[in-house]
């Protein structure tokens, strides 16, 4: 399986700033999925963000707010744009590899 | 994607078997049995997976039903690092995954 490096790890924001968070894989992957958890919830999906196209957004989440990137096969980046408080939770990318995915360690997100 | 069913949460002590059941009874013919565990503060960490057949890794085995409706992951010899949330998620493997709730696995002393 491929092994995803997140980072940063963790950041405190202030509100109305936005945050860059990238994801690289050290392999070529087609399909990249963007998560978000929040405090004491389970993972939700943001998007699936394929190389060459636009990413699709779940339900819910839309590209103003969370814009992605995929520039090639080994690197996404999801930005979390005009922060409030409410976004303050654990964002998680994950890649597809075969029959398995791997996911990132978590960007953890404090929005003050 | 089909939906699945696991208890909120187990308790389990050191070094016994912990086995953990979950509910898939609307699963397809081509959809996979897959449980992944999220330790806390980490993403998640992929256990096993599997189609039809039981199956077994260095971390756990996989037990399906003959009819596919339920399977129960076991970890032989639970240790404290053990502690986490169990996700049982059922896919065709060819988009996202799912996460339901998950069971909250907690390895007593």
């Amino acid at each position: 399986s491929a092994v995803i490096s997140q980072k940063p790890s963790r950041d405190i924001c202030q509100r109305g700033t936005s945050l860059t968070i990238q994801c690289q894989v050290d392999s070529q992957v087609t399909m990249m999925f963007w998560y978000r958890q929040q405090p004491g919830q389970s993972l939700t999906l943001i998007a699936t963000a394929n190389q060459g196209s636009e990413a699709t957004y779940e339900s819910g989440f839309v590209i103003d707010k969370f814009p992605i990137s995929r520039p090639n096969l080994t690197f996404s980046t999801l930005t979390v744009s005009n922060m409030s408080p409410e976004d303050s939770s654990i964002y998680l990318c994950s890649d597809r590899w075969n029959y398995g995915y791997t996911f990132g360690s978590g960007t953890r997100l404090t929005v003050v | 994607d089909a939906k699945t069913t696991q208890p909120p949460s187990m308790d389990c002590a050191e070094g016994r078997a912990a086995n953990l059941p979950c509910n898939h009874s609307t699963i397809s013919g081509n959809e996979y049995v897959y449980w992944y565990r999220q330790i806390h503060s980490q993403g998640p960490q992929y256990i096993i997976h599997g189609l039809k057949n039981n199956e077994t890794n260095e971390m756990a085995s996989l037990i399906i039903t003959e009819d596919r409706k339920s399977s129960t992951l076991i970890l032989p010899h639970a240790t404290l690092r053990d502690t986490a949330v169990y996700y049982c998620i059922v896919t065709t493997g060819a988009n996202n995954l799912f996460f339901g709730t998950g069971t909250r696995l907690t390895v007593i002393p």
